[in-house]
């Protein structure tokens, strides 16, 4: 079956620092890949998306390249805010005809320290 | 655009009420809609998909007499927690994707999620 493997947090780190959130994941065919944020006291919001490979996604300064070879698709920003704090969560989405539910990792909880 | 509104946010209550959390797609109809449950310092879990018109499909251990969905329209599922208990406890979370087809590459949006406790 799917699955989605990503780095266990929490991570910390000083303002102004490179981030880097690791993803892997195991599916057949050509999954489409999300990354999701969830700021404290809220729902999950799309942060950004790849639907094949090598594609890029990129959002707030936030990146995430499709890498099909190393079946990753790995999160990272040059330089974090405080305001980057929050849980983040890869998931990925089957292909196929009628495919639509999300099969998320465990999430990594980042804090930002000024 | 693409709002999920959840309500409510928060619920209280004594065990054995049952509680009802609706979940609203406000600027675009949705033929499905999501149901997760969050555990402590866990992941998302879906619970179960909620097909407008029809019976939702629930995951594997997911109790269908305790947690039933109904999709009454094309932008609104309600998720209803029977007779609850401390256990049920946990913050619960719709989505909901643009569209009224099948498949289709549009993202799902999310509510803010409710917090239900159950003393």
């Amino acid at each position: 079956g799917n699955s989605v493997t990503q780095m266990e947090g929490p991570v910390t780190l000083s303002e102004e620092a490179f981030l880097t959130i690791n993803c892997t994941y195991t599916a057949t065919g050509y999954p489409s890949l999300f990354w999701y944020v969830q700021y404290p006291g809220e729902g999950l919001q799309l942060l950004l998306k790849a639907t094949k490979a090598d594609d890029k996604g990129s959002n707030k300064g936030f990146e995430a390249t499709y890498r099909k070879e190393t079946t990753s698709f790995h999160l990272e920003k040059g330089s974090v805010q405080v305001s980057d704090s929050a849980v983040y969560f890869c998931a990925l989405r089957a292909s196929g005809a009628g495919s639509y539910q999300l099969t998320f990792g465990k999430g990594t909880k980042l804090s930002v320290i000024p | 655009g693409a709002v999920v509104s959840q309500h409510p946010s928060w619920v209280i209550c004594k065990s054995g009420t049952s509680v009802k959390i609706e979940c609203r797609s406000l600027d675009f109809q949705a033929t499905t809609m999501f149901w997760y449950r969050q555990f402590p310092k866990q992941s998302l879990m879906l619970m179960a998909t909620s097909n407008e018109g029809s019976k939702a499909t629930y995951e594997q251990g997911v109790e269908k007499d305790k947690f039933l969905i109904n999709h009454a329209s094309l932008t609104l599922s309600t998720l209803t927690v029977t007779s609850a208990h401390p256990e049920d406890s946990s913050f619960y979370i719709c989505s909901a994707r643009p569209g009224t087809g099948i498949g289709g590459n549009q993202p799902q949006h999310f509510g803010d999620g409710t917090r239900l406790s159950i003393l």
